[in-house]
């Protein structure tokens, strides 16, 4: 079983819309939970991060955390043709951070 | 504010031969850490730092050695390139081991 699995899609929302990324992680011992967004051929940057069960909001992004359900999830409300790009799922548990393989997002003007 | 500096951006070598790909970082960070990237297999770790003079393996450690020269700078070595290492490889940094990374800009390598 994968550390972390995320849907690949692709996903496409047309500009404007609610997209939804979701995450899942095996091992409960996970610490904390970040979203990374990489455009194509490009390095990965740093979007959200949560560490407490809930909700996180930044600006247009909002991050859920479940750690019952072990699911992470990032909602980007009003998409923008610019947030098309793959969207990386990472989890920490100790010393390492361990990335699903992303899922790649379409926002159609 | 440079963040972190990975040298080359891209390079090619033949079966065989070795190589070392430069990372620094000007952040003052403990933890660096070294990864490759493969279509449909997402970011793996190769090697990390959690502070200077420290260094352990990660998921993917076979055919690659790592140095951390200093606080700042932390490097990785082919000794022997096979095609297997074709990858896309990313330095990142992070202030400590369960901090936010931040990534390099990567280096595109092809072993032919």
């Amino acid at each position: 079983q994968k550390e972390v699995e995320q849907n690949s899609g692709p996903l496409s929302v047309p500009e404007g819309a609610i997209a939804s990324l979701n995450c899942t992680y095996s091992d409960r011992g996970s610490q904390s939970f970040f979203w990374y967004r990489q455009y194509s051929g490009k390095s990965p940057e740093l979007i959200m991060s949560i560490y407490s069960n809930g909700d996180k909001e930044d600006g247009r992004f909002t991050a859920q955390l479940n750690k019952a359900s072990q699911y992470v999830s990032l909602l980007i409300r009003d998409s923008q043709p610019s947030d098309s790009a793959t969207y990386l799922c990472a989890v920490n548990r100790g010393n390492q951070f361990y990335f699903g393989t992303g899922t790649s997002l379409t926002v159609i003007p | 504010n440079a963040g972190v500096t990975q040298t080359p951006k891209f390079q090619v070598l033949k079966t065989g031969q070795s190589m070392t790909l430069q990372c620094a970082q000007d952040m003052n960070h403990n933890s660096m850490y070294w990864y490759r990237q493969d279509p449909g297999m997402g970011l793996r770790l190769i090697y990390y730092s959690a502070s200077e003079g420290t260094t352990d393996k990660g998921e993917v450690p076979n055919g690659y050695n790592v140095s951390r020269l200093n606080k700042r700078e932390f490097s990785l070595r082919l000794e022997s390139a096979a095609p297997s290492q074709t990858s896309v490889y990313f330095c990142a940094s992070g202030r400590a081991l369960n901090e936010k990374l931040f990534f390099g800009s990567g280096t595109q390598l092809s072993v032919l």
